[in-house]
Order: C-alpha cells, then structure tokens, then sequence
C-alpha cells in the first residue's frame, strides 16, 4: 500500500498561472480532503468529497477548483495563481468523513 | 458552526518530564475529537480519537488524552517525554455526519525537547 500520494513535492509558480496538485490514494477510501498549511493557522479545510462524482466547500474555497472522477483519485486546481496561495498543501483521505484521515506528504507551493 | 482552540503556540519540556497539550472546543454536542502529530516536513499522523464511551482515550507513542464535556476540553498527556515526540501536536473536533459538519484543526502546539 502507497497510502495517499501527492505530486510534485515542490512548486514554483508566476502570478496568474495555473497548475494541478495530484492526489491519489488507494486504500479504497470513500472521503478525501484538501488542506493548506500556513504557519500559525494550523490546518485550513479547501474542498473535499464523500465520493466519486460528490465534492463540496471548506473554510477557503476561493481560487481552487476540484472533481472526483474516481475513487482512487482527488486533483486540485488553481485557476490563477495568487502570492497569497502559497502554501503547504495536503491531500488526506479516510473511510468516512469522521473518521481517521491519512495525509500525503504534502506539496510546497509558492506563487511569486 | 464548531471551533477549537489550542492557547499554547510553543511549549518546552525537558527529556523525560511530563507532558500535557490544551485543547478546547466549541460545540452544542459530543464532538468527534482528535489528535494528530506532525514531524517535522512530514504529514500528519493520527496520535488518538474520542467519539464515545470512556473518557480517557489511550493512543500510540504514549500518549493518553481525556474528553471533558463540562470543560470543553481535550487535553493530550504523556507521562515523559522523549527527545523523538519534538514535532507540532494539532487538535481537531468533527460535529458529526450532518452533510455541513466538517473537520476543524486547531492552530497547532510546536513542542520542543530540552536535553
């Protein structure tokens, strides 16, 4: 089991481009979840879904895109890459959404 | 809507002394709660959950936490410390399986070691 991936590791941005944040897990997980991380504001939720084809807001949704067109897999996209989108970002995923996540090992983002 | 507070931003122990990490919630019912550790450049781990039953909740690592409905409170412990548990300790509280209810973290408690 690879558990819940995350690609790239690293990224560097220009104000206004767009990219894609994989995510995959293959624990056969129904709820996945975007987070990002930003120092003394502990974990923000982004998006997240309770299941192929279902995804739904968190607490700053603005700027970020997401589908589900799969179980396995979870992408999140920025449309237009803002400096204050640069983050530490994590992909988790669980059994159902009260239970326990298990997070990717996260991708840096940083939008100049 | 749920919150949590965690009011320590950094805590320092010595090797081997006592631990305890504050967590409080806002929330009208029993909350899912529970506490994930994050080492340093990694993802997070869960440590230990609460959703029913006994209070005192027993996790990996060590630690124990215990749910007080009446404090609002969800404190983590471990009886002594190792130089390994310095990472940054994350409470969160879950409002249930309603289509709103969400999973909020606190801000997080960066836990150093003193030799």
């Amino acid at each position: 089991n690879a558990g819940v991936t995350q690609t790239p590791k690293f990224q560097v941005l220009k104000t206004g481009q767009s990219m894609t944040l994989q995510c995959a897990q293959d624990m056969n997980h129904e709820y996945m979840s975007w987070y990002r991380q930003d120092p003394g504001m502990g974990l923000r939720l982004i998006h997240y879904s309770v299941g192929a084809g279902i995804t739904d807001q968190g607490e700053v949704p603005n700027g970020y895109n997401v589908s589900r067109s799969t179980t396995e897999d979870f992408p999140l996209r920025l449309l237009s890459a803002a400096p204050s989108q640069t983050s530490v970002y994590f992909c988790a995923s669980s059994f159902d959404k009260m239970d326990t996540q298990y997070f990717g090992p996260g991708t840096r983002l940083t939008v100049l | 809507a749920q919150s949590v507070t965690q009011p320590d931003i950094h805590i320092t122990v010595s090797e081997g002394a006592s631990l305890e990490l504050r967590c409080n919630y806002s929330y009208g019912a029993t909350p899912y709660l529970f506490w994930y550790v994050q080492s340093p450049g990694q993802g997070l781990q869960l440590l230990l959950k609460y959703f029913s039953g006994d209070t005192l909740v027993q996790g990996i690592k060590g630690f124990e936490a215990e749910f007080k409905r009446s404090q609002s409170s969800f404190n983590l412990r471990k009886p002594s410390v190792h130089w390994s548990d310095a990472a940054e300790y994350f409470c969160a509280v879950g409002a249930g399986y309603s289509s709103a209810s969400k999973i909020i973290f606190g801000s997080g408690t960066r836990l150093s070691i003193r030799p």
